[in-house]
């Protein structure tokens, strides 16, 4: 199973870029990298994921590195309703996608 | 589509009661979930299903019980209830692909066991 590393916490200006980092230095070669973020106490919500090429959706943009040891997730124009826990997660092989969640990075976007 | 949705949302037992947490998603999905999350934590896998009438233990199964009778329907059964169960409880769907397994979840269930 793959383990992430991510900062506790970060803050982020309101219209400025918000880049999230996370180390995976164990995921191996058919392991993808998910995003999820938690707003609040809401269920958790899928944002990006990827394997070795950057990603990017209407949400957010997502930069693997080439030896796919660490990646960023950024949202390039940060609103107050992004305020949320992201996850970075690299999910376990087999039968189902067992995900593994850490403590996440709360980021906090101020006005 | 409602999605993935959870009855009930909030409970409060005693110790030593018993419930049953009914998950529900209407997107024909083949796996489901159910996690915990205490605070300050991220998610912890409880059990999980990979299609109708078979589950398989999680990362903290003890003292939980599932069964997928449908395959819309995932139940979590408590038999007898402690402190320690005082979560938040999510339940996740996804349709596994070539590529990927988004999950999807629910808005969570609250239990407070005293």
């Amino acid at each position: 199973d793959a383990k992430t590393t991510q900062p506790p916490s970060m803050d982020c200006a309101e219209g400025r870029a918000a880049n999230l980092p996370c180390n995976h230095s164990t995921i191996s070669g058919n392991e993808y990298v998910y995003w999820y973020r938690q707003i609040h106490s809401q269920g958790p919500q899928y944002i990006i994921h990827g394997l070795k090429n950057n990603e990017t959706n209407e949400m957010a943009s997502l930069i693997i590195t080439e030896d796919r040891k660490s990646s960023t997730l950024i949202l390039p124009h940060a609103t107050l309703r992004d305020t949320a826990v992201y996850y970075c997660i690299g999910p376990t092989t087999g039968t189902a996608s067992k995900l593994t969640f850490g403590t996440g990075t709360r980021l906090q976007v101020t006005l | 589509n409602a999605g993935v949705t959870q009855t009930p949302k909030f409970r409060v037992l005693k110790t030593g009661q018993s419930m049953t947490l009914l998950c529900a998603q209407d997107m024909n999905h083949e796996y489901m979930y159910w996690y915990r999350q205490d605070p300050g934590m991220g998610l912890r896998l409880i059990h999980y299903s990979v299609g109708e009438g078979t589950t398989a233990k999680g990362e903290v199964p003890d003292g939980y019980n599932v069964s997928r009778l449908k395959k819309q329907n995932f139940l979590l059964g408590l038999e007898s209830a402690a402190p320690s169960q005082t979560s938040v409880y999510f339940c996740a769907s996804s349709y596994p692909g070539l590529k990927s397994d988004t999950q999807y979840f629910g808005p969570g269930t609250r239990l407070t066991v005293l």
